[in-house]
Parts: C-alpha cells; sequence; structure tokens
C-alpha cells in the first residue's frame, strides 16, 4: 500500500526561525510531490510542487526532493505567526491516474 | 471568481436522509475529483472524474456512495442514507489531468450528520 508518513510534529518555532517539515513515501513510483497548507477548518491551499531532484524556491518556502531516499521536505524561511497552520505532504504516484496521497499533516505553530 | 466553487458550504442532514454535494471546477479544468477529511484525520481521495466518465472511484465507499459529472452541470457527490460517520468535511479538487498538474482546492462542503 502506497503511504506517505509525516510524522514529526507538531512543531513550534520562534518568529523569524527556520521551520523545516519532512515527509517521506513508501513508492519509488512516485511522480509528482505537493505541500499544501490547511489552516484550521479552511481547505488545503497548494503552496509549493516539486518533480525532480533538487530544490525548487518561491519566495520564503523552499521545497527539496530527494527520489533516491524517498523524501521530500518544506522550508520556510523567516517564519511568520501567520504561517501557523497544518502543512500536507502530497504525492502522485506513477499508474495510479492522478489522485493525490496525502500524509497525515505537521501542525506548525510560529510563536511571536 | 474562477476557483472551485462548492456548495453547499454546510449540510446538516438526519440519519437515513440523502446528501448532495455539488461541485464546479475551475474555469479550464475538466478534471474533478473528490476528497474526504474526517476529523482529526487526513485528506482520503474518494472518486476521480472527467466530464461523463469515473476514472477512478476506488477510494469510495461500496454502498450509499455515488459520484457523477454530467456533460452539463456540475459534479455531484450523493450519499444515500447517511450514518453517523458520514459526519466529515467532503472536498472537491479540480485539475488539468495530468499528474504533474496540481490540484486546486474549493472550500469544502461540511456535513454534519443529526
Amino acid at each position: 500500500q502506497k503511504e506517505v508518513e509525516q510524522n514529526s510534529g507538531p512543531l513550534s518555532v520562534p518568529e523569524g526561525a527556520i521551520a523545516s517539515l519532512n515527509c517521506t513515501y513508501s513508492d519509488r513510483g512516485s511522480q509528482s510531490f505537493f505541500w499544501y497548507r490547511q489552516y484550521s477548518g479552511k481547505s488545503p491551499e497548494l503552496i509549493m510542487s516539486i518533480y525532480s531532484n533538487g530544490d525548487k524556491e518561491d519566495g520564503r518556502f523552499t521545497a527539496q526532493l530527494n527520489k533516491a531516499s524517498q523524501y521530500v521536505s518544506l522550508l520556510i524561511r523567516d517564519s511568520q505567526p501567520s504561517d501557523s497552520a497544518t502543512y500536507l505532504c502530497a504525492v502522485t504516484y506513477t499508474g495510479a491516474n492522478s489522485k493525490l496521497t496525502f500524509g497525515k499533516g505537521i501542525t506548525l505553530s510560529v510563536r511571536p | 471568481n474562477a476557483g472551485v466553487m462548492q456548495n453547499p458550504r454546510h449540510l446538516v442532514r438526519r440519519r437515513g436522509q440523502e446528501a448532495r454535494l455539488r461541485c464546479s471546477p475551475m474555469k479550464g479544468h475538466s478534471h474533478v475529483y473528490w476528497y474526504r477529511q474526517l476529523p482529526e484525520e487526513g485528506l482520503k481521495f474518494m472518486v476521480y472524474l472527467q466530464k461523463e466518465n469515473i476514472i477512478d472511484e476506488s477510494g469510495m465507499p461500496k454502498e450509499r456512495f455515488s459520484a457523477e459529472f454530467p456533460k452539463e452541470g456540475p459534479s455531484i457527490l450523493r450519499i444515500q442514507q447517511v450514518v453517523r460517520g458520514d459526519s466529515a468535511a467532503y472536498f472537491c479538487a479540480s485539475s488539468q489531468g495530468y499528474s504533474n498538474q496540481p490540484q486546486h482546492f474549493g472550500d469544502g462542503t461540511r456535513l454534519s450528520i443529526l
């Protein structure tokens, strides 16, 4: 069974710090990787997508993908209280159409 | 508003009634996905549809649940004879359909069963 694990959390960091969120996945046939942010009671909001090994930066966010080790991470630089939310890692798999398999999420709290 | 539109935002049903959840995809998207989020749990895939076709329903419960995406109009997720365990947030997402294309989510329907 294809699984996406987000085992660390909840995570608390002070304002201005770097928050590091990690995700591992079980199937080497994984194809595309996404990070979503979900505020309490709201819908998931796409913040990053990454498809090939290496780093991808967008503003304060950097996604890192390592297919050999089967992990994907999200770094949030200069964390702000408004970044406090649950971060969901999602994966699509080759041959599984384009449905997303989600991890359970990591709750991030940024302390002012 | 060119985003994914879901209605109703909140739906209350009594046990045994039917629930109908609607979703209109983002403009330019022809692929619709339904996910369910139970309290304190992650998002789980239910069904993937294109116009007039169910592509993958591997996440749908075998009984009481059905989905459609007609040629005209929104996609509908239908739950017959609802039970308390159906209480959850149901999210619809849309995309252009390729696995590397991000899915964008609607605001969801919060279903409560009395």
